[in-house]
Formats: C-alpha cells, structure tokens, sequence
C-alpha cells in the first residue's frame, strides 16, 4: 500500500460546480497537510495547508482533514475555469531538526467547463 | 514566479548519456530538494541538501547524484540514462533554516527541467 493514495482523475465538471478531491494515506506520523496546485508546464504551488484535523477555509477553498480515518479533502465551491490545474495533495513530516520530509499524492487533473 | 531557477527547461539526449540540471533556490533558502515527475508514478522525491550537506534520500537511483555548491545552488547529475529516465524533474527550495515557532513545510518549486531519453 501506498503511503498517500490520491483519487485518480481526470476530473471535469462545469463552471461554478463544488468540486471534492480526496487523499488517504497510511503513516499515522504525518504532521501536516498540504495541497499543492500545478498548472500545466509550471511548478507545484501550494495552495493551503494545516496541521490539526478539521476544516480550514481559504475563499472557495476548503481544507479538510481527517486523522482518526487518515484521510484529506480539498473542497472547490463555485468553480472557475482558472483552476483547471493539477492538484495534489501533499503530507509531511517533521525530522531531524528543522528539516521535513513532504510525500505527494499522484495528482488529479481537474478541468472546469464553461 | 516562485524564485526558484533551474536550467536547462528541455533537454533531449540519448540512451547511455550524462547530463547535469542545475538548480538556483530561492534567496536565502538553505534546503534543496529534487523531485522527479512522471505519469504513472506521480511526484516522487529523490534527494535533499541542506546547506552544502546531504540531508535525506527517497528514490535516487545510484545513476543519479546531486550535489549543494557553497554558494547553495544545485546540480542533479544523471548517467548512464535509460528511457524510463524522461520525465520531468524539478528542484524546490525551503527556508529550512532553524527558525523558533517552526516553519510551514511549504516548498517553493521551480519550473522543471523536462529531459527526454531517445
């Protein structure tokens, strides 16, 4: 088994539709969650992160984690062509000091129709 | 734009070649991490540096090397390549440095170095 299974893609849904993107993982050490957003010929970009089960809004994102069922949500409300992206979900872990260790889900492409 | 830079953005070689992608990380970010990027397997890390010093390996295949020069930038070098070895690969960069009340884990990334093995 994987450490982080991300739901395989790709997904398409029509502008201003709510979108959900899940991971599980297994390693009951992770500390912190992250979702990351590529688009298309760029580099990884996080999008949000959090460290506590529970949600975290950022404007028509949420972030939602579960740690007693060891699984993640990135919630899209009111979808718009301009995230039609690669999303992936990201998990970490603290070692050594200050460093960390992040493993990544696949990533699902998600595009928005308009 | 992210801060960081790596070069070259493409790169096309041949079975059994060597080629070497170089990372500048953001200013003032100590960590160096490589990851690389393919469909089927997804963003998978390789190797990271902190301040000149190796700090921690995933995947690297003993083909692959990297090293952090003194003035922090990063090369990963790549050998004796294999057509299982194109893929996209990417540098990031975190401010890893010892700061109180812990930094957030985020990793800045470049914009990938492509390389295809013909």
């Amino acid at each position: 088994q994987k450490e982080v299974e991300q739901d395989p893609g790709p997904l398409s849904v029509p502008e201003g539709a709510i979108v959900s993107l899940n991971c599980t993982y297994s390693n009951s050490a992770f500390q912190y969650f992250m979702w990351y957003r590529q688009y298309s010929r760029k580099g990884p970009e996080l999008l949000m992160y959090t460290y506590s089960s529970g949600n975290k809004e950022d404007g028509r994102f949420t972030a939602q984690v579960d740690k007693s069922s060891k699984y993640i949500s990135l919630f899209i409300r009111d979808s718009q062509p301009s995230d039609s992206a690669t999303y992936l979900c990201a998990m970490g872990v603290w070692y050594s000091g200050a460093n960390s260790k992040l493993t990544f889900g696949k990533g699902i492409t998600l595009s928005v129709r308009p | 734009d992210s801060g960081v830079t790596q070069t070259p953005k493409h790169l096309i070689t041949a079975t059994g070649q060597r080629v070497t992608l170089r990372c500048s990380p953001r200013s003032g970010d100590l960590s160096v991490y490589w990851y690389q990027q393919s469909l089927d397997q997804g963003l998978q890390f390789l190797i990271q540096y902190y301040n000149g010093e190796e700090r921690a390996k995933g995947n690297i295949l003993e083909r692959f090397s990297a090293q952090q020069f003194p003035d922090l930038h990063s090369e990963l070098n790549l050998s004796s390549l294999e057509l299982g070895d194109s893929a996209l690969y990417f540098c990031a960069s975190s401010a890893r440095a010892l700061l109180a009340g812990g930094p957030t884990g985020e990793l800045f990334f470049g914009e990938g170095s492509r390389l295809t093995v013909l």
